[in-house]
């Protein structure tokens, strides 16, 4: 149980393009899913955090017109890159929290990796 | 505001060889969790143990074990035996502020590598 999936696990797009990125739980509802950012050999930085049915909230330093959350249901959260540039380029990893589990346990999803040209 | 410091970027160990992972925290809280997961080159974030703040027995599962102690805000991970699919990047993580709030922040990892 308790599986992440996330699609695409990888991507190269042009400069100027937009990528979405889809993050979903397989086996539960995520009231809470959370978008990490990892560039090579760093760690990862939560991006934002968004809850079904609201607004995200977006870590201090995330564009929030740049990098758009929807969570549009108990199962699906997306990421949408817009007007992708090389600095764009890392590894997006999603999270999950289970509405009805541990508040303190997140399941994570096996990353997107992007490549911006 | 919580801070993980993982001190050691890099660990480089031969096969058979004890190694420990070092990690220290600080957060004001009372309540709060630690975890470990394992970053193989593949990416995928692999969940190893989770420690609550009320309970600093120490862990052993197999060849992994877990020193946390409370009086040096430290959660320490040692590998016993090392193998070589043991190499990857090992990050340490604090939860505080438990509830629906709660966000996790990582430590900076540090890369194990271990040869023949």
């Amino acid at each position: 149980g308790a599986v992440v999936s996330q699609h695409p696990s990888w991507v190269i797009c042009k400069s100027g393009t937009s990528v979405k990125i889809e993050c979903r739980s397989l086996d539960f509802q995520a009231t809470t899913m959370f978008w990490y950012r990892q560039f090579p050999k760093q760690s990862l930085m939560l991006m934002a955090t968004s809850n079904e049915g609201s607004k995200a909230t977006y870590e201090q330093g995330v564009e929030k017109d740049k990098f758009l959350i929807n969570h549009a249901s108990l199962t699906l959260s997306t990421l949408t890159v817009t007007s992708a540039h090389p600095e764009d380029s890392s590894f997006y990893i999603c999270s999950a929290r289970d509405g009805q589990g541990d508040y303190n346990e997140q399941f994570f999803g096996p990353g997107t990796r992007l490549t911006v040209l | 505001a919580q801070k993980v410091t993982q001190a050691q970027t890099e660990i480089s160990v031969v096969e058979k060889e004890d190694v420990t992972l070092d990690c220290v925290y600080e957060t004001r809280d009372t309540t709060y969790y630690l975890f470990w997961y394992k970053q193989p080159p593949s990416g995928e974030l692999v969940f190893l143990i989770r420690r609550n703040s009320f309970d600093e027995q120490n862990e052993i599962s197999g060849r992994y074990s877990w020193n946390f102690q409370k009086s040096t805000s430290s959660f320490n991970f040692t590998i016993t035996a090392s193998q070589v699919v043991d190499s990857a990047v090992y990050f340490c993580a604090l939860i505080d502020n438990t509830g629906t709030a709660s966000k996790l922040t990582f430590g900076t990892g540090t890369r194990l590598q271990v040869t023949l």
